[in-house]
């Protein structure tokens, strides 16, 4: 099983709203990413885990917090976003960050919208 | 990690084999090029990665030129299905401050057309 899930695939929430995006992957990986793409821009990097402990925030405002309750679950929670958060967000896995063959496996993505 | 230029935009006829450029003149020994493709509204796929060598697997070869300056990434008899953006990503290895980043930049647009 090479495949990352994400749910939902579809997201419209108010500036008020709080919601969780959730990213699944049983190949083993213990390197697990965030990305934000906006339209017709290439993926930035939120975040990383690796071995369930957060390596890298790419200075990401504080409305985005991200969770690894285990090694194949990664959530990210959203609070109080504003409508310019509204993009492709993008989960991905790998064996390890660090290693040299890096293939990242990415999931299909989450469409945000924010009203 | 050092930078990549890559032109924005392609067109490949089915069947004809695509080659695509990519710019790395600053690249560090210990850096990988690493290729990545996104067809519309889906993730990010990887291809393949190199150092120095050329690198062929069943998606497509890698030729990575002497001097490691520039590459060319060859879909070989290239099918509609291969319409997608493709990045061309350097990566050092092992990594320094930038450990687990994936630093994607404009890519190319890979048309392909009947």
């Amino acid at each position: 099983d090479t495949e990352v899930t994400q749910t939902p695939k579809h997201l419209v929430m108010g500036m008020t709203n709080k919601k969780s995006l959730k990213c699944e992957q049983h190949m083993g990986h213990r390197a697990m990413y965030w990305y934000k793409q906006k339209a017709k821009k290439p993926p930035e990097l939120m975040f990383v885990y690796s071995y369930e402990k957060l390596s890298i925030n790419e200075s990401v405002p504080s409305r985005f917090s991200p969770e690894c309750p285990n090694s194949s679950l990664l959530n990210l929670h959203l609070h109080a976003l504003q409508p310019e958060d509204s993009a492709l967000y993008l989960c991905a896995s790998s064996q390890d960050s660090g290693s040299q063959s890096y293939e990242q496996y990415f999931g299909p993505g989450t469409r945000l919208t924010v009203t | 990690d050092a930078k990549t230029t890559q032109p924005p935009s392609m067109d490949c006829a089915e069947g004809r084999a695509a080659n695509l450029p990519c710019n790395h003149s600053t690249i560090s020994g210990n850096e990988y090029v690493y290729w990545y493709r996104q067809i519309h509204s889906q993730g990010p796929q990887y291809i393949i990665h190199g150092l120095k060598n050329n690198e062929t697997n069943e998606m497509a070869s890698l030729i990575i030129t002497e001097d490691r300056k520039s590459s060319t990434l060859i879909l070989p008899h290239a099918t509609l299905r291969d319409t997608a953006v493709y990045y061309c990503i350097v990566r050092a290895y092992p990594p320094a401050d930038s450990w687990g980043k994936l630093q994607f930049g404009a890519g190319t647009q890979v048309v392909v057309t009947p």
